[in-house]
């Protein structure tokens, strides 16, 4: 499968935790993203990373990409119960031209 | 600021009827668009994607179809709908010329073929 997979496929931490998710593909990309979904919602864009960068930031979130492993993780720093939802990763394979969609990780952020 | 708009939000259809959920973008010009499925607690399954009018590629066989009437309208469609069928449908846009970057996503259709 062309797909990312997520580990862990659920996590349960307490407000003010770091939740760190991982995702691992299996072809060469251009870039992986990651997004998140509210249950029963469409999806949100949260962060791009190319292939030719390592590590970026947004607010709270930081994401790295260890192209060598195929691999990537979101790390969400101080969470907040409004955090709770589902995260999937997706890639960008190279030649194609569409995204390739993980089968996410749950959440769940108790107050 | 661009928006985009699905619907309906829910649609429970019985078996072996038709199918049309509409999909339009507004406030940008002749976007990428996507119809996407998911199954109950799984990934997103890339059905059709549309770089223009009337240009249409399938990724995946099946008993759906989907077209583009305009530039800013995507429609998915079903003849006879399966039991198959039921699921969470997504339409997403990218702007021109990013297929492969942002998708901004509709709030879904949950569909029910019962």
């Amino acid at each position: 499968s062309q797909q990312g997979e997520e580990d862990p496929q659920a996590l349960s931490i307490q407000e003010g935790e770091n939740a760190t998710m991982n995702c691992s593909y299996k072809t060469s990309i251009n870039n992986l993203q990651w997004y998140r979904q509210n249950s029963g919602r469409g999806l949100v864009h949260l962060i791009l990373i190319r292939s030719n960068e390592r590590e970026k930031h947004s607010g709270r979130l930081r994401v790295t990409l260890d192209t060598s492993k195929k691999s990537s993780s979101l790390l969400i720093t101080a969470s907040r119960a409004a955090d709770t939802a589902s995260y999937f990763c997706a890639t960008a394979k190279t030649g194609a031209n569409n995204l390739f969609f993980g089968t996410g990780t749950r959440l769940t952020v108790i107050p | 600021s661009q928006t985009i708009h699905q619907w309906p939000a829910t649609l429970v259809q019985p078996v072996g009827s038709p199918l049309s959920l509409e999909c339009t973008v507004e406030g940008t010009s002749n976007p990428n668009l996507y119809w996407y499925r998911q199954a109950a607690g799984r990934g997103l399954q890339l059905l059709f994607y549309s770089v223009g009018i009337g240009q249409i590629s399938s990724e995946v066989p099946q008993n759906l179809s989907a077209s583009r009437p305009q530039d800013r309208q995507f429609i998915l469609s079903s003849k006879k709908l399966l039991l198959s069928d039921s699921g969470f449908y997504l339409c997403a846009w990218s702007p021109q010329g990013f297929v492969k970057e942002k998708l901004f996503f509709g709030s879904g259709t949950q569909l029910s073929v019962l």
